[in-house]
């Protein structure tokens, strides 16, 4: 059991917003650390999607957003296609463990 | 481009030994602090072990540690997991990445890249 939880699966209409929760503690999200999300296609390998909360890499479209509040994170996807059928990962640093950790994973449906 | 390449992963007995690589380009290795992360079938991401850019700190997952050994060539641009007393556990596609900076398993890191990843199993 991840110290990040995540909600097993959304799903949303082409063209539709859904967002992605990651709830952490005290000793992770709470205590101040950054946020990171990753997008994993169909087997193949995780690709950074945010970084630092609401970070976008080069080449990842704006239809992508991330933010932080309290010991929770989010990632929104606007205009959602069918392309961005996946499963969603947050990440962040834990004091009490000392180390990286990694939410569930969230699977996106596009209905 | 970034790219990063694993090779060495199949089929080992429980108590065996195994020995990923991890080849890197596009980017300068020995800048870097690297990291492997790893995916049991129909599971979730862990994280296992990271390595800065000098190779003079090693940090591992309380899963592994005492098991595996993370190490790098800087001359050569490679990364290794050297994988002992495998367990059934450890059966998982394993990833490595890059670390945005020269300091792994740093609080705020990300990864970017990951490699395409290698299957390790671990049965009789």
């Amino acid at each position: 059991q991840s110290v990040l939880t995540q909600p097993p699966s959304v799903s949303g209409a082409p063209g539709q917003r859904v967002t992605i929760s990651c709830t952490g503690s005290s000793s992770n999200i709470g205590a101040g650390y950054d946020v990171h999300w990753y997008q994993q296609l169909p087997g193949t390998a995780p690709k950074l999607l945010i970084y630092d909360n609401n970070n976008r890499p080069s080449g990842v479209p704006d239809r992508f957003s991330g933010s932080k509040s309290g010991t929770s994170a989010s990632l929104a996807i606007t205009g959602l296609q069918a392309e961005d059928e996946a499963d969603y990962y947050c990440q962040s640093y834990d004091s009490s463990l000392s180390g990286v950790v990694f939410g569930e994973g969230t699977m996106l449906t596009v209905l | 481009e970034e790219q990063l390449v694993e090779s060495g992963g199949g089929l080992v007995q429980p108590g065996g030994s195994l020995r990923l690589s991890c080849a890197a380009s596009g980017f300068t290795f020995s800048s870097y602090a690297m990291s492997w992360v790893r995916q049991a079938p129909g599971k979730g991401l862990e994280w296992v072990s990271g390595i800065s850019a000098s190779g003079g700190s090693t940090y591992y997952a309380d899963s592994v540690k005492g098991r595996f050994t993370i190490s790098r060539d800087n001359s050569k641009n490679t990364l290794y997991l050297q994988m002992n007393s495998l367990r059934a556990e450890d059966t998982a596609v394993y990833y490595c990445a890059k670390d945005p900076g020269g300091i792994a398993a740093a609080a705020n890191n990300w990864f970017d890249p990951w490699g395409q990843g290698i299957l390790v199993t671990v049965s009789s």
